[in-house]
């Protein structure tokens, strides 16, 4: 009965490879989030969809790329993986993007890049 | 780019003390949101205030948003270790954009 859950939790991959991160909800909400937390526990958000519509793109290298194939599901792939890119990367929801409501997030998927 | 500040970054204290943690800005926010986050797990929404000035209790915790809606402030009272965790306001800003702040790591002993 996980309200955002992600996969994998963990991730472990060399430099230059592909990966995707997986993100499902079962709130019903319409906004999902993508945030990435650095070594300091910085939270920074990355992408945001509402109702599979792209509303908020920070400046993320291209090599990020969310997809969102419905309201409750929003997945990002990653090319050519960096050093850089190792962090932890939150997915998360709220019942709409306007207004004040909280947001419910996932356990995040620690990323290391090696 | 709009910058929340938290202060302090660290606290220990032990328990049975009162804190109170800072969160200040120089941008107006539409709303103030305050999360626990403890290892492992994603942040988890304690309180949302939306008025300038506006006070809200939670059992030992009591919020406060700014008259201004810049700055924010979270007490708590009589603090258990269980209060222990990464804690972090985060501002709505005017493109319905969630900012956290740099977060507050709070550690109560027995």
């Amino acid at each position: 009965d996980t309200a955002v859950s992600q996969t994998p939790k963990y991730l472990v991959t060399q430099m230059g490879n592909d990966k995707s991160i997986k993100c499902e909800q079962n709130l019903g909400h319409d906004t999902m989030y993508w945030y990435k937390q650095d070594s300091k526990k910085f939270l920074k958000i990355m992408f945001s969809y509402n109702n599979k519509e792209l509303i908020i793109n920070e400046t993320v290298p291209n090599r990020f790329s969310p997809k969102s194939p419905d309201k409750a599901h929003l997945n990002l792939h990653i090319n050519s993986l960096e050093l850089g890119d190792s962090a932890v990367y939150f997915c998360a929801s709220s019942p709409r993007i306007i207004l004040n409501y909280g947001y419910t997030f996932g356990s995040g998927t620690r990323l290391t890049v090696v | 780019t709009q910058l929340l500040e938290q202060s302090p970054q660290f606290l220990s204290i032990q328990e049975g003390e009162n804190l109170t943690v800072y969160c200040n800005s120089s941008s107006v926010f539409s709303s103030l949101q305050w999360y626990r986050q403890e290892p492992g797990e994603g942040p988890v929404l304690l309180v949302t205030v939306v008025t300038g000035g506006e006070v809200k209790k939670l059992k030992r915790l009591t919020f406060q948003f700014g008259d201004a809606r810049k700055d924010s402030s979270l007490h708590i009272t009589a603090a258990q270790p269980g209060d222990t965790g990464l804690y972090l306001c985060a501002g709505m800003d005017s493109s319905y954009k969630l900012i956290f702040g740099s977060g507050t790591r709070l550690l109560v002993r027995p």
